[in-house]
């Protein structure tokens, strides 16, 4: 399993964009890479999964580069409510689900 | 569509006791995980089940098993709990092992060993 590496903490303030960047520098080739979003006693929550190059959804941008040892998660014009904890992972496409969390990213949003 | 359910929200027991955690996956997913995440870090495998057998576990003593059901519901059993069993508890499903749909999360089981 790929271990991750990523900021412990970050703070923006409300309407700009934050760029979390993730190592990973032993990804193997069949692995694919998720962000989760966690809030205070709650499950994490998908935010976006995406293999090589750029991905976009309606929350957030993936950018991967070409040799796939990291990722930078774009959340364009935060809010408040974007406070929470990223966490990155690499998810092997195997029969084993295994999630493997590190730490996370305590993203701080400041008015 | 229904999320993923789990029960209790919240549980104190005692050391020595056992407990045992419920999960309902969301509907059409055949996968459950369980994860624990003690307080200020990231979740931790502990096993996953597919078709009621267990596919996979994590680093997680034998005290800690599961189980899973036709309807793919799950359950979460801990003997003999220790101090250090405190933490969040929480449950994943998917639509299988092979696909590369993310996990849904429930909002876990807050349990508290004394």
């Amino acid at each position: 399993l790929a271990k991750t590496t990523q900021p412990i903490s970050m703070d923006s303030y409300e309407g700009q964009e934050v760029n979390i960047t993730c190592s990973h520098n032993n990804i193997a080739t069949n692995d694919y890479i998720t962000w989760y979003q966690q809030f205070p006693s709650q499950g994490p929550r998908f935010i976006i999964q995406g293999y090589k190059t750029k991905v976009t959804n309606e929350v957030a941008s993936l950018f991967i580069p070409a040799d796939r040892k990291s990722s930078t998660l774009s959340l364009p014009r935060v809010s408040l409510s974007d406070t929470a904890v990223y966490y990155c992972l690499v998810v092997s496409s195997g029969s084993a689900r295994q999630l493997t969390f590190g730490s996370g990213t305590q993203l701080t949003v400041l008015p | 569509e229904t999320g993923v359910t789990q029960s209790p929200t919240h549980l104190i027991k005692t050391r020595g006791q056992q407990v045992t955690l419920r999960c309902s996956s969301q509907s059409g997913h055949n996968t459950v995980s369980w994860y624990q995440q003690a307080l200020g870090q990231g979740p931790q495998f502990i096993f996953q089940y597919y078709r009621e057998e267990e596919n996979g576990r994590g680093n997680f003593p034998p005290r800690f098993s599961g189980l899973q059901f036709p309807n793919y519901s799950s359950e979460l059993n801990v003997n003999a709990l220790e101090l250090d069993d405190s933490a969040l508890y929480l449950c994943a499903s998917s639509g299988g092992l092979f696909n590369n749909s993310p996990l849904h999360f429930g909002n876990g089981t807050r349990l508290t060993v004394t």
